[in-house]
């Protein structure tokens, strides 16, 4: 079964931290990745997609990496502020246009 | 080009009604998704359409809901006779290429409550 996990579910950083958000997935065939932004209440953001070709892709303090051997993907956060608290998404793409598998989320909170 | 559409934002119905959706896609984009996120969980897929044809439908899209996208562009989710369980997000994504490669945009959602 395709699965993809986040963990943690929550997580609190003081503002200026580099962090680093995770998430696993169960079937190494994947297509392509991408990572979401939440704001409470609202809809998703795409922040960065990533390719089952590529390693990383970069976003201004974003960067998203990819692993396919190992299942991972991580999401660094440089310099983190305030405005970065949100839940964070990431879904897999295992059939070419076809359904995303999300993972949980976590809920990131950046203390001033 | 605005992004992907959904309406109304929030909806409360009484438990029994029916209650319809709308999703306008990004102009062009041939795919349209649907989705349902409860409270602390990742969105979950329900279905989703090349033009009008729909493609996939989750064992979670029991007989009490439907979608359409009847000429290809906007397309409706209806659920008919509510229950408090289907109090969700549900959010809509579309997306350029067939294949998904250039990655999928999401709607704001729209928020039912059914009391």
């Amino acid at each position: 079964k395709q699965e993809v996990t986040q963990i943690p579910a929550a997580l609190s950083v003081p503002e200026g931290e580099n962090l680093v958000l995770n998430c696993s997935f169960t079937d190494s065939a994947i297509y392509n990745l991408q990572w979401f932004r939440q704001d409470p209440g609202k809809g998703l953001t795409s922040l960065l997609l990533i390719q089952s070709s590529q390693r990383e892709q970069t976003s201004g303090r974003l960067n998203a990496s990819l692993d396919k051997s190992s299942g991972r993907s991580t999401l660094y956060i440089a310099a983190s502020q305030p405005g970065d608290s949100a839940t964070y998404l990431c879904a897999a793409l295992y059939n070419q246009g076809g359904k995303l598998i999300f993972g949980q989320g976590t809920e990131l909170s950046v203390k001033p | 080009d605005t992004g992907v559409s959904q309406n109304p934002r929030h909806k409360i119905t009484k438990r029994g009604q029916n209650v319809t959706f709308r999703c306008d896609p990004i102009s062009e984009h041939n795919r349209l998704y649907w989705y349902r996120q409860t409270l602390g969980q990742g969105p979950e897929f329900l279905t989703y359409f090349q033009n009008e044809a729909q493609l996939e439908k989750s064992r979670l899209l029991s007989d009490r809901f439907s979608a359409e996208r009847p000429k290809g562009s906007f397309s409706t989710l209806e659920i008919q006779r509510t229950e408090q369980g289907d109090s969700a997000m549900y959010l809509c994504a579309s997306s350029p290429r067939w294949d998904g490669a250039d990655g999928y945009t999401f709607g704001s959602g729209t928020r039912l409550t059914v009391v």
